[in-house]
């Protein structure tokens, strides 16, 4: 089945800076490549997905790539802020399944 | 709108006892849905999840399961609970396969 590692596990930046966050997945028939922000005490949320057919997406502060010859895929956060301190996750899903692959967690923290 | 409600926020249970954690889904019919588990500090591990009524597909083989009794209801359940099954879980729905899940606001269960 898909296994996604996600590097790394903790990351501090300080406000303004930027952050990247990277994962990695075992199996090439995945197509849909969801971020969730999560806060503590709350579900996680998602914050920015790519599927397959796309290299780069970018949301304001937010982007991701995607290579897939590598299969891996990044998250940027820009000009980061205090807010942005969260657990962050990727996720990998397979085309016609029903589960979602998702990495360790990345628990970002921004300094003021 | 869509919303995803999940109960108990907090559970603190005996070991040996039995577990029920309920979830429901409004606005949307025939969802996809999820039980997922988070370990401190880890990722989240897909438990169960379930395309219709009665259906249910399992992940990992475990001392927990899952029903699905009406379309938007999904039960997560143990007879005899273990202290390994201490963790924050997590109901999930999505429409389809291969888009967004959207998480519940989990349930912190402790086994002591």
């Amino acid at each position: 089945g898909e296994n996604v590692e996600q590097h790394p596990s903790t990351l501090s930046v300080q406000e303004g800076d930027s952050a990247v966050i990277k994962c990695t997945y075992s199996d090439s028939a995945s197509n849909y490549f969801p971020w969730y922000k999560q806060e503590l005490g709350k579900g996680p949320q998602l914050i920015i997905d790519i599927r397959s057919n796309v290299g780069e997406k970018k949301d304001q502060r937010i982007a991701v790539t995607l290579n897939k010859t590598a299969k891996h895929f990044s998250l940027h956060i820009t000009e980061t802020q205090p807010e942005d301190s969260a657990v962050y996750f990727c996720a990998a899903s397979l085309y016609n399944n029903n589960d979602m692959r998702f990495g360790a967690g990345t628990r970002l923290t921004v300094k003021p | 709108s869509q919303t995803i409600h999940q109960w108990p926020a907090t559970l603190v249970q005996p070991v040996g006892s039995p577990l029920s954690l309920e979830c429901t889904v409004e606005g949307t019919s025939n969802p996809n849905l999820y039980w997922y588990r988070q370990a401190a500090g880890r990722g989240l591990q897909l438990l169960f999840y379930s395309v219709g009524i009665g259906q249910i597909s399992s992940e990992v083989p475990q001392n927990l399961s899952a029903s699905r009794p009406q379309d938007r209801q999904f039960i997560l359940s143990s007879k005899k609970l273990l202290l390994s099954d201490s963790g924050f879980y997590l109901c999930a729905w999505s429409k389809e396969t291969y888009t967004e899940a959207f998480f519940g606001q989990g349930t912190r269960l402790t086994v002591v």
